[in-house]
């Protein structure tokens, strides 16, 4: 069966910096999909980035950008120039061939002005 | 484009009563209906997926004739909780598959409290 991990429970960042957010992954599948998702207080889910696992170009969102370690089987993502409009829980998400999203127990990203 | 939209956003209902909760997709035809339980400071537990015009399948653990799912058009799925116990108290997400690659779309979600 796939998991994802998330390792860091709580991330804090000064506002404008960078910030990295790990996620780990575990899959015998070759062709999957990975996910980032935002969960800002308002419980509303956000999608932040997706990674197709066929393509080894990193996926990037304007501030958001993933490192893609298919081997390593990793998936971080790095918010750069944090804003106070990112504080939330990022979940990370992993879909294979069943549709079905398997999911990160999340961190919780705290921007400090 | 891509919307669900999930009523209600809160609900209250006394110990015993079923309520039921509904996600409708706005602009696109949901054929497959994701749902989830969220518990405070927790990741989403997924509940079951409903496909339109087919049951329900149910995760290990979760009780089917509690958590009734109804995916009768491509527009609209429920869940009724029925007999609801405190213990059902929390906060349930629908999400709908969007495509064969783009992703998922999801309700802004209903905060249940049994009392």
């Amino acid at each position: 069966a796939q998991t994802v991990t998330q390792s860091q429970p709580e991330m804090s960042v000064q506002e404008a910096e960078t910030v990295t957010l790990s996620c780990t992954y575990d899959t015998s599948e070759s062709d999957y999909y990975l996910f980032w998702y935002k969960q800002p207080p308002s419980r509303q889910m956000i999608l932040v980035i997706r990674q197709e696992a066929y393509k080894q170009q990193n996926a990037t969102e304007n501030r958001f950008s993933v490192n893609f370690q298919k081997a390593a089987k990793s998936f971080s993502l790095k918010i750069s120039d944090s804003q106070l409009g990112d504080a939330a829980m990022y979940f990370c998400a992993y879909r294979g061939s069943n549709y079905q999203l398997i999911w990160g127990a999340g961190t919780k990203l705290i921007i400090k002005p | 484009g891509a919307v669900v939209s999930q009523h209600p956003s809160r609900v209250i209902c006394k110990s015993g009563t079923s309520v039921k909760i509904e996600c409708r997709s706005l602009d696109f035809q949901a054929t497959t209906m994701f749902w989830y339980r969220q518990f405070p400071k927790q990741s989403l537990m997924l509940m079951a997926t409903s496909n339109e015009g087919s049951k329900a399948t149910y995760e290990q653990g979760v009780e089917k004739d509690k958590f009734l799912i109804n995916h009768a058009s491509l527009t609209l799925s429920t869940l009724t909780v029925t007999s609801a116990h405190p213990e059902d108290s929390s906060f349930y997400i629908c999400s709908a598959r969007v495509g064969a690659i783009y992703g998922y779309t999801f309700g802004s979600g209903t905060r249940l409290t049994v009392v």
